[in-house]
Protein backbone atom coordinates (compact mmCIF):
# COMPACT_ATOMS: atom_id res chain seq x y z
CA UNK A 1 0.00 0.00 0.00
CA UNK A 2 2.14 2.96 -0.95
CA UNK A 3 1.40 6.51 1.10
CA UNK A 4 1.13 8.18 -2.37
CA UNK A 5 -2.26 7.02 -4.66
CA UNK A 6 -1.96 6.74 -8.20
CA UNK A 7 -4.09 5.05 -11.02
CA UNK A 8 -2.83 1.43 -11.82
CA UNK A 9 -3.11 2.47 -15.28
CA UNK A 10 -3.87 4.74 -18.02
CA UNK A 11 -4.00 5.02 -21.75
CA UNK A 12 -4.75 6.95 -24.63
CA UNK A 13 -3.95 7.17 -28.53
CA UNK A 14 -1.21 8.75 -30.12
CA UNK A 15 -1.55 12.62 -30.32
CA UNK A 16 -4.07 12.61 -27.69
CA UNK A 17 -3.88 13.65 -23.76
CA UNK A 18 -3.45 11.68 -20.46
CA UNK A 19 -3.74 13.03 -17.46
CA UNK A 20 -2.01 11.00 -14.72
CA UNK A 21 -2.89 11.95 -10.92
CA UNK A 22 -1.25 11.59 -7.79
CA UNK A 23 -3.19 11.94 -4.23
CA UNK A 24 -1.64 12.30 -0.95
CA UNK A 25 -1.48 14.11 2.32
CA UNK A 26 -1.08 17.24 4.08
CA UNK A 27 2.57 15.86 5.88
CA UNK A 28 3.71 15.13 2.06
CA UNK A 29 2.37 16.84 -1.17
CA UNK A 30 0.25 19.35 0.94
CA UNK A 31 3.58 20.99 1.99
CA UNK A 32 6.13 19.92 -0.36
CA UNK A 33 7.03 19.39 -3.98
CA UNK A 34 6.03 16.63 -5.99
CA UNK A 35 8.37 15.09 -8.60
CA UNK A 36 7.51 12.47 -11.44
CA UNK A 37 9.60 10.00 -12.69
CA UNK A 38 9.20 8.21 -15.80
CA UNK A 39 10.59 4.34 -15.99
CA UNK A 40 10.70 2.49 -19.81
CA UNK A 41 10.78 -0.93 -19.93
CA UNK A 42 14.12 -2.28 -18.43
CA UNK A 43 15.18 0.81 -17.69
CA UNK A 44 15.89 2.95 -14.41
CA UNK A 45 13.53 6.20 -13.59
CA UNK A 46 14.39 9.11 -15.40
CA UNK A 47 13.38 12.87 -13.86
CA UNK A 48 9.88 13.85 -15.38
CA UNK A 49 8.94 16.69 -13.93
CA UNK A 50 9.95 18.58 -10.36
CA UNK A 51 8.99 21.47 -7.81
CA UNK A 52 5.45 20.46 -8.62
CA UNK A 53 5.79 21.72 -12.61
CA UNK A 54 9.39 22.19 -13.56
CA UNK A 55 11.07 20.66 -16.33
CA UNK A 56 14.44 19.11 -16.29
CA UNK A 57 16.34 20.00 -19.23
CA UNK A 58 15.74 17.83 -22.38
CA UNK A 59 12.25 17.00 -20.85
CA UNK A 60 9.40 17.75 -23.65
CA UNK A 61 6.90 20.81 -22.97
CA UNK A 62 4.33 18.15 -23.88
CA UNK A 63 4.74 17.01 -20.09
CA UNK A 64 3.38 19.48 -17.70
CA UNK A 65 2.89 18.82 -13.84
CA UNK A 66 0.46 20.55 -11.51
CA UNK A 67 -0.69 20.78 -7.91
CA UNK A 68 -3.51 21.47 -5.53
CA UNK A 69 -4.35 20.92 -2.07
CA UNK A 70 -3.13 17.48 -1.21
CA UNK A 71 -3.36 16.03 -4.71
CA UNK A 72 -0.69 16.32 -8.38
CA UNK A 73 -1.37 15.94 -11.79
CA UNK A 74 0.86 15.02 -14.71
CA UNK A 75 -0.42 15.76 -18.31
CA UNK A 76 0.82 14.32 -21.27
CA UNK A 77 -0.52 16.06 -24.45
CA UNK A 78 0.77 15.00 -28.51
CA UNK A 79 0.94 11.33 -26.80
CA UNK A 80 3.70 9.04 -28.69
CA UNK A 81 4.28 5.77 -28.77
CA UNK A 82 7.61 6.02 -26.68
CA UNK A 83 5.65 7.90 -24.11
CA UNK A 84 4.68 4.39 -22.90
CA UNK A 85 6.16 3.59 -19.15
CA UNK A 86 5.24 3.85 -15.79
CA UNK A 87 5.30 7.01 -14.30
CA UNK A 88 5.45 7.52 -10.39
CA UNK A 89 4.67 10.76 -8.38
CA UNK A 90 7.25 11.45 -5.24
CA UNK A 91 7.03 13.64 -2.34
CA UNK A 92 9.24 14.06 0.67
CA UNK A 93 6.98 13.26 3.89
CA UNK A 94 7.57 15.54 6.65
CA UNK A 95 5.74 13.33 9.10
CA UNK A 96 7.86 9.69 8.33
CA UNK A 97 10.73 12.39 7.85
CA UNK A 98 11.57 10.71 4.41
CA UNK A 99 10.53 10.06 0.69
CA UNK A 100 7.16 8.41 -0.13
CA UNK A 101 6.72 7.09 -3.93
CA UNK A 102 3.13 6.47 -5.63
CA UNK A 103 2.25 3.14 -6.56
CA UNK A 104 2.89 4.05 -10.25
CA UNK A 105 0.89 4.28 -13.60
CA UNK A 106 1.43 2.22 -16.32
CA UNK A 107 0.96 4.40 -19.26
CA UNK A 108 -0.25 2.44 -22.67
CA UNK A 109 -0.45 4.06 -25.86
CA UNK A 110 -2.99 2.29 -28.06
CA UNK B 1 28.07 14.45 -16.08
CA UNK B 2 27.26 12.74 -13.20
CA UNK B 3 27.34 8.43 -13.34
CA UNK B 4 26.28 6.64 -10.58
CA UNK B 5 27.22 2.94 -10.75
CA UNK B 6 25.79 -0.09 -8.41
CA UNK B 7 27.70 -2.85 -7.46
CA UNK B 8 27.09 -6.12 -5.03
CA UNK B 9 26.32 -9.95 -4.53
CA UNK B 10 23.64 -10.30 -7.18
CA UNK B 11 22.56 -13.32 -5.12
CA UNK B 12 22.70 -13.72 -1.04
CA UNK B 13 21.07 -16.09 1.45
CA UNK B 14 17.71 -15.54 3.68
CA UNK B 15 19.03 -14.07 7.20
CA UNK B 16 22.26 -12.96 5.49
CA UNK B 17 23.68 -9.36 4.81
CA UNK B 18 22.89 -7.54 1.30
CA UNK B 19 25.78 -5.20 0.75
CA UNK B 20 25.83 -2.59 -2.34
CA UNK B 21 28.38 -0.15 -3.30
CA UNK B 22 27.84 2.91 -5.13
CA UNK B 23 30.69 4.52 -7.17
CA UNK B 24 29.84 8.51 -8.06
CA UNK B 25 31.97 9.35 -11.03
CA UNK B 26 31.92 13.34 -12.60
CA UNK B 27 31.08 14.90 -9.50
CA UNK B 28 32.19 15.41 -6.15
CA UNK B 29 30.33 13.20 -3.10
CA UNK B 30 31.78 15.93 -0.89
CA UNK B 31 29.33 18.91 -2.29
CA UNK B 32 26.04 19.42 -0.46
CA UNK B 33 23.76 16.76 -1.52
CA UNK B 34 22.08 13.40 -0.42
CA UNK B 35 22.96 10.21 -1.94
CA UNK B 36 20.63 7.49 -1.79
CA UNK B 37 18.97 3.99 -1.98
CA UNK B 38 15.82 3.19 -4.09
CA UNK B 39 14.74 -0.59 -4.34
CA UNK B 40 11.68 -1.90 -6.78
CA UNK B 41 10.52 -5.62 -6.42
CA UNK B 42 9.96 -7.52 -9.41
CA UNK B 43 7.04 -6.20 -11.29
CA UNK B 44 6.33 -3.78 -8.51
CA UNK B 45 6.76 0.12 -7.43
CA UNK B 46 9.20 2.37 -6.00
CA UNK B 47 10.33 2.17 -2.15
CA UNK B 48 12.37 4.57 -0.56
CA UNK B 49 15.12 2.61 1.44
CA UNK B 50 17.58 5.56 3.02
CA UNK B 51 19.74 8.83 2.15
CA UNK B 52 23.23 10.10 3.10
CA UNK B 53 25.36 13.26 2.38
CA UNK B 54 28.92 13.83 3.05
CA UNK B 55 28.89 14.56 6.55
CA UNK B 56 27.17 11.25 7.89
CA UNK B 57 24.02 12.74 8.32
CA UNK B 58 20.84 10.13 7.31
CA UNK B 59 17.50 9.73 6.62
CA UNK B 60 15.57 5.82 6.50
CA UNK B 61 12.50 4.60 5.78
CA UNK B 62 10.96 3.74 9.06
CA UNK B 63 9.69 0.52 8.10
CA UNK B 64 13.49 -0.89 6.77
CA UNK B 65 15.18 1.41 10.12
CA UNK B 66 16.03 -2.02 12.19
CA UNK B 67 18.13 -3.68 9.35
CA UNK B 68 19.27 -0.76 7.37
CA UNK B 69 22.81 1.20 7.52
CA UNK B 70 24.01 3.49 4.88
CA UNK B 71 27.55 4.61 4.99
CA UNK B 72 29.99 6.94 2.77
CA UNK B 73 33.34 6.96 1.74
CA UNK B 74 34.31 10.14 0.20
CA UNK B 75 38.24 9.34 -0.21
CA UNK B 76 36.50 6.69 -2.75
CA UNK B 77 33.93 8.55 -4.34
CA UNK B 78 31.53 5.36 -2.91
CA UNK B 79 28.34 5.38 -0.39
CA UNK B 80 26.94 1.83 0.51
CA UNK B 81 23.96 0.19 1.96
CA UNK B 82 23.69 -2.90 4.36
CA UNK B 83 20.54 -4.86 4.70
CA UNK B 84 20.25 -7.26 7.43
CA UNK B 85 18.95 -9.86 7.64
CA UNK B 86 17.42 -10.47 4.46
CA UNK B 87 14.50 -12.70 3.24
CA UNK B 88 12.74 -13.14 -0.17
CA UNK B 89 10.47 -10.05 0.51
CA UNK B 90 14.34 -8.01 -0.23
CA UNK B 91 14.63 -9.45 -3.60
CA UNK B 92 14.47 -6.47 -5.60
CA UNK B 93 16.21 -4.27 -8.22
CA UNK B 94 18.43 -1.87 -5.69
CA UNK B 95 19.36 1.90 -7.44
CA UNK B 96 21.87 4.36 -6.01
CA UNK B 97 20.96 7.78 -7.05
CA UNK B 98 21.80 11.49 -6.42
CA UNK B 99 19.24 13.40 -4.09
CA UNK B 100 19.30 17.83 -4.54
CA UNK B 101 17.78 18.80 -1.00
CA UNK B 102 16.37 22.34 -0.36
CA UNK B 103 12.61 23.38 -1.50
CA UNK B 104 12.89 21.78 -4.92
CA UNK B 105 13.89 18.39 -3.46
CA UNK B 106 14.50 15.53 -5.90
CA UNK B 107 16.18 12.69 -7.23
CA UNK B 108 18.00 13.61 -10.37
CA UNK B 109 20.66 11.35 -11.72
CA UNK B 110 19.94 7.78 -10.90
CA UNK B 111 21.94 4.55 -11.08
CA UNK B 112 20.93 1.76 -13.77
CA UNK B 113 20.25 -0.49 -10.91
CA UNK B 114 21.27 -4.39 -9.88
CA UNK B 115 18.94 -6.81 -9.26
CA UNK B 116 19.56 -8.47 -5.80
CA UNK B 117 17.85 -11.81 -5.17
CA UNK B 118 17.26 -13.38 -1.69
CA UNK B 119 17.54 -17.20 -2.40
CA UNK B 120 18.99 -19.96 -0.32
Amino acid sequence: QSVLTQPPSASGTPGQGVTISCSGSSSNIGINTVNWYQQLPGTAPKLLIFGDNQRPSGVPDRFSGSKSGTSASLAISGLQSEDEADYYCAAWDDSLNGWVFGGGTKLTVL
Amino acid sequence: QVQLQESGPGLVKPSETLSLTCTVSGFSISYDYFWGWIRQPPGKGLEWITIINHNGDTFYNPSLRSRVTISVDTSKKQFSLKLSPVTAADTAVYYCARMVRGANKKFDYWGQGTLVTVSS
